[in-house]
């Protein structure tokens, strides 16, 4: 059973501050790690992508990996009010960019001004 | 990336009756998968369906319940059969391209009354 936990939320942060999301996995083979943002209502967006331990900076956004813990994070930095979102953490197990993913329940993020 | 067009975007419909969701990708891709959000709840994988063969269910989907077709790369429909109000939900479908991440589409809001 691969299985993805993320941090309980709901998660709420003051417009500037930064948020902090976490993530862990199950299954040690796993390769690539994903991140996706979704609005109430709509489709969840890609935002971030990881496949090696370390961070990955895109703009406000720093993914974090360790593999060894079995573990992957998600900031935001400079947090605004149009950040506030589910959060999705989703794992692709096979190593192959064409496998599945599997999802963790997400942590909903509340940005107030 | 990929860019998909999923319609329906939302549909009532009566219990006992069957609904197709249609998805179509602007380019040719191996694999499509079929997912489904619950109210409040994260994303479950119905299906995989790949071109030229049988889609392949997840734990939980049959596929008399919801049949898959895929006649070519860039096309596919889930049908709904037999609904009942357990299967409101959002079905999504989704593709992946290499190290480009995974698309969704916009979702199919359905509704059993």
């Amino acid at each position: 059973q691969k299985e993805v936990e993320q941090n309980s939320g709901p998660l709420s942060v003051p417009e500037g501050a930064i948020a902090s999301l976490n993530c862990t996995y199950s299954d040690r083979g796993s390769q690539s790690f994903f991140w996706y943002r979704q609005y109430s209502g709509k489709s969840p967006e890609l935002i971030m992508s990881i496949y090696s331990n370390g961070d990955k900076e895109d703009g406000r956004f720093t993914a974090q990996l360790n593999k060894a813990s079995q573990y992957v994070s998600l900031l935001i930095r400079d947090s605004q009010p149009s950040d506030s979102a589910t959060y999705l953490c989703a794992v692709n197990a096979r190593g192959s960019t064409l496998g599945r993913l599997y999802f963790g329940r997400g942590t909903q993020l509340t940005v107030w001004p | 990336s990929a860019v998909i067009s999923q319609k329906p975007s939302r549909d009532i419909c009566q219990r006992g009756t069957s609904l197709t969701i249609q998805c179509q990708v602007d380019s040719q891709v191996t694999m499509m998968f079929w997912y489904r959000q619950q109210p409040g709840q994260s994303l479950t994988l119905i299906a995989t369906a790949n071109q030229g063969s049988e889609a392949t269910y997840e734990s939980g989907f049959v596929i008399d319940k919801f049949p898959i077709s895929r006649p070519n790369l860039t096309f596919s429909t889930l049908t709904v059969s037999n609904m009942s109000p357990e299967d409101s939900s959002i079905y999504l479908c989704s593709v992946t391209q290499g190290f480009e991440g995974y698309t969704f589409g916009s979702g199919t809001r359905l509704t059993v009354v």
